[in-house]
C-alpha cells in the first residue's frame, strides 16, 4: 500500500515563528503536492514538485515556500506564521505522466497560529 | 478558482438508503475524481471516470459522467454507518493534468 506520512497531526506556533511540515511518500511517486482545507473552501493548492528541485506555485503560494531535497520528501515552510495560516495542510503524491493519476494523502497537518 | 462544485453541501440519510452527491465543473477535463474523507483525516481515492467515459462502477459506487452538461453523480447504494465522511470531486486542467481542482464537498451522515 501506499504510504504518505506527515510529522505532525497536530502543531501549535506562535506567530512570526518559522515553521516546517514535512512529508515523506514511499511509493517512488514523481509528483507531490501541499493543499491547505479550509471550512467552505475545500481544497487549495500551495506547492507542488514534479521532480526532486523542481517546484511550482500552486493557487495560494504567498507566505509559504517549500523544499525538494529528495524524491520521497516534500517540505513545506512558512516563513513567519501568521493567524491566517491556522488551516489544515495536506500532503499528496502520484505518479508523473501524460494522463492523471490518482492522488495519495497523508493524515493531514492540523495548524494552528496563535 | 474552483472548478467543482457539490451539490448537496450536505446529506442525511438512514443506513440502508442509496446517497446520490452531484458535482458540477466548469472547463473541459480529461477526467474527473472521488474522493472520500472521514472526518479530521486525508483523502482517500474512490473512483476516476475519464472524459471519454460515461458511467463507471467500484463496489457499491456507481459514478456517472456528462461532458456535455459538464457535471458527475456519484451513487452509493446501501449505505452504512461507515460510509459517513465528505465526498470531493476533482478535476484535472486540461493545461495542467497533473493538478487537481477540488470542490468544496458533501457532508454525508448516514444514521445507523
Amino acid at each position: 500500500d501506499v504510504k504518505v506520512t506527515q510529522s505532525s497531526r497536530y502543531l501549535v506556533k506562535r506567530t512570526g515563528e518559522k515553521v516546517f511540515l514535512e512529508c515523506v511518500q514511499d511509493m517512488d511517486h514523481e509528483n507531490m503536492f501541499w493543499y491547505r482545507q479550509d471550512p467552505g473552501l475545500g481544497l487549495r493548492l500551495i506547492y507542488f514538485s514534479y521532480d526532486v528541485k523542481m517546484k511550482e506555485k500552486g493557487d495560494i503560494p504567498e507566505g509559504y515556500s517549500v523544499s525538494r531535497e529528495k524524491k520521497e520528501r516534500f517540505s513545506l515552510i512558512l516563513e513567519s506564521a501568521s493567524t491566517n495560516q491556522t488551516s489544515m495542510y495536506l500532503c499528496a503524491s502520484s505518479y508523473s505522466g501524460r494522463a492523471t493519476y490518482e492522488q495519495y494523502f497523508g493524515p493531514g497537518t492540523r495548524l494552528t497560529v496563535t | 478558482s474552483q472548478q467543482g462544485e457539490e451539490d448537496p453541501q450536505a446529506l442525511s440519510i438512514q443506513e440502508g438508503e442509496n446517497a446520490t452527491m452531484n458535482c458540477s465543473y466548469k472547463t473541459s477535463i480529461n477526467n474527473l475524481q472521488w474522493y472520500r474523507q472521514n472526518s479530521g483525516r486525508g483523502l482517500v481515492h474512490l473512483i476516476l471516470i475519464r472524459s471519454n467515459e460515461r458511467e463507471k462502477h467500484s463496489g457499491r459506487l456507481r459514478v456517472t459522467l456528462d461532458t456535455s452538461k459538464k457535471s458527475s453523480s456519484l451513487l452509493i447504494t446501501a449505505s452504512r454507518a461507515a460510509d459517513t465522511a465528505s465526498y470531493f470531486c476533482a478535476t484535472d486542467r486540461k493545461d495542467s493534468s497533473y493538478k487537481l481542482i477540488f470542490g468544496s464537498g458533501t457532508r454525508l451522515l448516514v444514521r445507523p
